[in-house]
């Protein structure tokens, strides 16, 4: 089955660029979706289709995709921020969905 | 507004089963797909299952940690989704979310999500 790996967690100062990965092999070929979990909420949709924002997202977050690594960046950290992100995509060869183990964004 | 309640979690003996229900509104819902993802405490999201619309022969796939022992199921009549889940077991202990995909050819990503229900699965 298709698994992808992400770190567990990632740090990084207020006004700072946070960059969380998400590997996979050839991940580059797939669509790669991104969420926010703050605790004691459902998740939330940050990217979709590797780069793109829902309304309502700010621009600060960006996505890329290419190879065996997807990137979620986070530009100009802010408090507000801190939170878990899972990466998700669709596996055609076996028809399933993917998430990834999640990373928790820490806000130094 | 789209809106997804879950119910029917709660505290069930391993080997037992429970029944989930998830009643949608603001959408089509006989038109769309139905996914369950689930989260145990203090862990990450895990992809369950999902059934398709009747124009997609209401075709249903299982993540392999429940094959053979969940079935989602669906009432387009009254807008309800359904996750029954027999046998079982403590590690089956999580949120259970409902979530309402959006698919284009090539992937599929979760639009909605409702708010969660417990399920505790404890002797």
């Amino acid at each position: 089955s298709y698994v992808l790996t992400q770190p567990p967690s990632v740090s990084v100062a207020p006004g700072k660029t946070a960059r969380i990965t998400c590997g996979g092999n050839n991940i580059g070929s797939k669509s790669v979706h991104w969420y926010q979990q703050k605790p004691g909420q459902a998740p939330v949709l940050v990217i979709y289709y590797d780069s793109d924002r829902p309304s309502g997202i700010p621009e600060r977050f960006s996505g890329s995709n290419s190879g065996n690594t997807a990137t979620l960046t986070i530009s100009r950290v802010e408090a507000g921020d801190e939170a878990d992100y899972y990466c998700q995509v669709w596996d055609s060869s076996s028809d399933l969905w993917v998430f990834g183990g999640g990373t928790k964004l820490t806000v130094l | 507004e789209v809106q997804l309640v879950e119910s029917g979690g709660g505290l069930v003996q391993p080997g037992g089963s429970l029944k989930l229900s998830c009643a949608a509104s603001g959408f089509t819902f006989s038109g769309s797909a139905m996914h369950w993802v689930r989260q145990a405490s203090g862990k990450g999201l895990e992809w369950v299952g999902r059934i398709r619309s009747k124009a997609n022969s209401y075709a249903t796939a299982y993540a392999a940690s429940v094959k053979g022992r969940f079935t989602i199921s669906r009432d387009d009549s009254k807008n309800t989704a359904y996750l029954q889940m027999n046998s079982l077991k403590t590690e089956d202990t999580a949120v259970y979310y409902c979530t309402r995909p959006y698919c284009s050819s090539t992937s599929c990503y979760v639009g909605y999500w409702g708010q969660g229900t417990l399920v505790t699965v404890s002797s």
